[in-house]
């Protein structure tokens, strides 16, 4: 059963704090994601990675970075939380080759919802 | 950039009734997939459409591709309370494998 993992379901941060969200995936995906999601707003990208060490960034990077040091692992980092990055977090994992008609399937994490206060 | 969008936004709907969520790109899409996320969930991924006029079926689920491959809906018939949930769909928006997610549709179903 494939899975994508993250490392807290609930998290309440102080303002300022630097809050670090992990994510690890079991299906050797060589793309990782992180989104956020609001209501209204859909799942907006944040930082998008295709490869150990390689990042780009998504819609929505202000205020945060990330780190792939291994396949399996990315992390999502917010240098210095604040009350406007109160959200769910949402990391994903796809395949960059498909099997029919599943190319690109995203696997989901179950979500980190993150108050700052 | 590439915009997608979603309506209605919100539906509330009577079991045994029919309902049709839409997706609209502003681009042309290589492929659109659809994921549902139950209250509480994450969302998880039901199908992907790839060729101009695409129509696949899913039990009471019936997936649309457009013929200018610009839209997209999804129609369930006969609605159950196990449809409650927020529908997605997600055009793809480049080779490496991002996707453009609409907004959603919340679907609340009443006995």
């Amino acid at each position: 059963d494939v899975k994508v993992t993250q490392s807290s379901r609930y998290l309440v941060k102080r303002t300022g704090e630097k809050v670090f969200l992990e994510c690890v995936q079991d299906m050797d995906h060589e793309n990782m994601f992180w989104y956020r999601q609001d209501p209204g707003l859909g799942l907006r990208l944040i930082y998008f990675s295709y490869d150990v060490k390689m990042k780009e960034k998504g819609d929505i990077p202000e205020g945060y970075s990330v780190s792939r040091e291994k396949k399996e692992r990315f992390s999502l980092i917010l240098e210095s939380a604040s009350t406007n990055q109160t959200s769910m977090y949402l990391c994903a994992s796809s395949p960059t080759i498909g099997q029919g008609d599943h190319l690109f399937e995203a696997f989901f994490g179950q979500g980190t919802r993150l108050t700052v206060v | 950039g590439q915009q997608v969008m979603q309506i209605p936004q919100y539906q509330h709907v009577q079991e045994g009734e029919d309902f049709t969520t839409y997706c609209n790109s502003s681009t042309t899409l290589s492929n659109i997939q659809w994921y549902k996320q139950r209250p509480g969930g994450h969302p998880v991924f039901l199908i992907q459409l790839v060729k101009s006029g695409e129509v696949k079926k899913q039990k009471r689920l019936t997936f649309q591709f457009g013929e200018a491959k610009k839209n997209s809906s999804l129609h369930i018939t006969a609605t159950q309370t196990t449809d409650v949930g927020t529908y997605f769909c997600a055009g793809l928006r480049d080779s490496w494998g991002k996707l453009q997610f609409g907004a959603g549709t919340q679907v609340v179903v009443t006995p």
